[in-house]
């Protein structure tokens, strides 16, 4: 089984803080995602990446950064958190192509309040 | 733009019943089309797919339905069961595979006994 799992399940950080999200996979699969969930917004993706140092930007990259060291680890970072980023963060990972059966795996979420 | 919609943010079926949730998309371009279950504090799970090759694809009590010219796909549930209340997501490639799926907002299902 995949199994994608992220450092925290709930984090408090103060306005201002340099917040640190991680996600690591053991399944060897290219592609990493960072997405937050907000009700009524559902899941928008923040940044992605699909190799090792490679990133791209999602929807909503804006106050965010990623680093990608290492296959299986792809971290969210939060230069200077702020209120507005208080929810629900999720990481994904798939393998890396085209094929009916291929999805995302994700992480069990971190929830984030910034206060 | 959204390029995925579900327009109905909850739905509510009795125990063994139909449950039916639709999900619109816009880009005529998206190849590949996926359902996520999503259970409160704990992150989605797939749940079905469907190539738009397809019309149908079933597993189980689940079916998804693609009609391409509408640009419109449909998951149903028969029986649905207490333990399907959740929230669904509708997600959308360009790729045919998994590198960066559009999501909708979700619709959530709550199936009474």
């Amino acid at each position: 089984d995949v199994k994608v799992t992220q450092s925290s399940r709930y984090l408090v950080k103060r306005t201002g803080e340099k917040v640190f999200l991680e996600c690591v996979q053991d399944m060897d699969h290219e592609n990493m995602f960072w997405y937050r969930q907000d009700p009524g917004l559902g899941l928008r993706l923040i940044y992605f990446s699909y190799d090792v140092k490679m990133k791209e930007k999602g929807d909503i990259p804006e106050g965010y950064s990623v680093s990608r060291e290492k296959k299986e680890r792809f971290s969210l970072i939060l230069e200077s958190a702020s209120t507005n980023q208080t929810s629900m963060y999720l990481c994904a990972s798939s393998l890396f192509g085209r094929g009916p059966l291929e999805t995302q795996y994700f992480g069990p979420g971190t929830r984030l309040l910034v206060l | 733009d959204q390029q995925v919609k579900q327009n109905s943010p909850s739905l509510s079926v009795q125990e063994g019943r139909i449950s039916i949730l639709n999900c619109d998309y816009t880009n005529s371009m998206f190849d590949y089309f996926l359902w996520y279950k999503k259970y409160p504090a704990e992150g989605p799970t797939f749940l079905i797919s469907i190539s738009s090759i397809k019309d149908k694809n079933e597993d189980g009590r689940f079916t998804v339905f693609l009609n391409k010219s509408a640009k419109h796909l449909s998951l149903h549930i028969v029986p649905s069961q207490p333990g399907d209340s959740a929230v669904y997501f509708c997600a959308a490639s360009t790729q045919g595979g998994s590198e960066k799926l559009v999501f909708g907002k979700g619709t959530k299902l709550t199936v009474n006994p």
